[in-house]
């Protein structure tokens, strides 16, 4: 199985922060690599998929990028409502497999 | 609009059974594949099975397989999760998703509690 592997945990920015996440695959995955956003008690909403495009009505704030073992999520400029658990994901190989999440929190 | 909504899930003892039922409506159902995923209380997100469009091809994660069956009905819509042989390590809550590589949208979950 692939291990999606994400820092940091957690973190904590102002308002208008840039925000990186980065995630890593225990092996190369091309571009096999999804992001969601899940908000407390909701379900996951997709944001990023194959590793760039972004998802029809997702904040244009939001942006993906990498290729083989190592990616990264940014928020350009964070905004309140972007309080939430931020998740990786591959779609490489089954099983499908997620990260262990990023909470991220306004300063 | 793109709809799922999950319903079977409740309180179950180790060893029991149930069958947790997604009902799927604002998309043409046969056109995409479908997921079971997990997130157990406080945890991160597991990935538990994938059905193709057509229910030919199915896949687990190991520690499912063998207890859980996945299926889907294309004539009414849905998407289905057997549970055999449940485990404490089972309690979840369980979200229905659409697709097999990328999962949007998804249902509002169905908890699974497994208690003696």
């Amino acid at each position: 199985d692939i291990q999606m592997t994400q820092s940091p945990s957690s973190l904590s920015a102002s308002v208008g922060d840039r925000v990186t996440i980065t995630c890593r695959a225990s092996q190369g995955i091309t571009t096999y690599l999804n992001w969601y956003q899940q908000k407390p008690g909701r379900a996951p909403k997709v944001l990023i998929y194959a590793a760039s495009s972004l998802q029809s009505g997702v904040p244009s704030r939001f942006s993906g990028s990498g290729s083989g073992t190592e990616f990264t999520l940014t928020i350009s400029s964070l905004q309140p409502e972007d309080c939430a658990t931020y998740y990786c994901q591959q779609s490489y190989s089954t099983p499908r497999t997620f990260g262990q999440g990023t909470k991220v929190e306004i300063k | 609009e793109v709809q799922l909504v999950e319903s079977g899930g409740g309180v179950v003892r180790p060893g029991g059974s149930l069958r947790l039922s997604c009902a799927v409506s604002g998309f043409t159902f046969d056109d995409y594949a479908l997921s079971w995923i997990r997130q157990a209380p406080g945890k991160g997100l597991e990935w538990v099975s994938g059905i193709k469009w057509n229910g030919g091809t199915t896949r687990y994660i190991d520690s499912v397989k063998g207890r859980f069956t996945i299926s889907r009905d294309n004539a009414t819509n849905s998407l289905y999760l057997q549970m055999t042989s449940l485990r404490g390590e089972d309690t979840a809550v369980y979200f229905c998703a659409r697709g097999g590589n990328w999962f949007d949208p998804w249902g509002q979950g169905t908890p699974v509690t497994v208690s003696s």
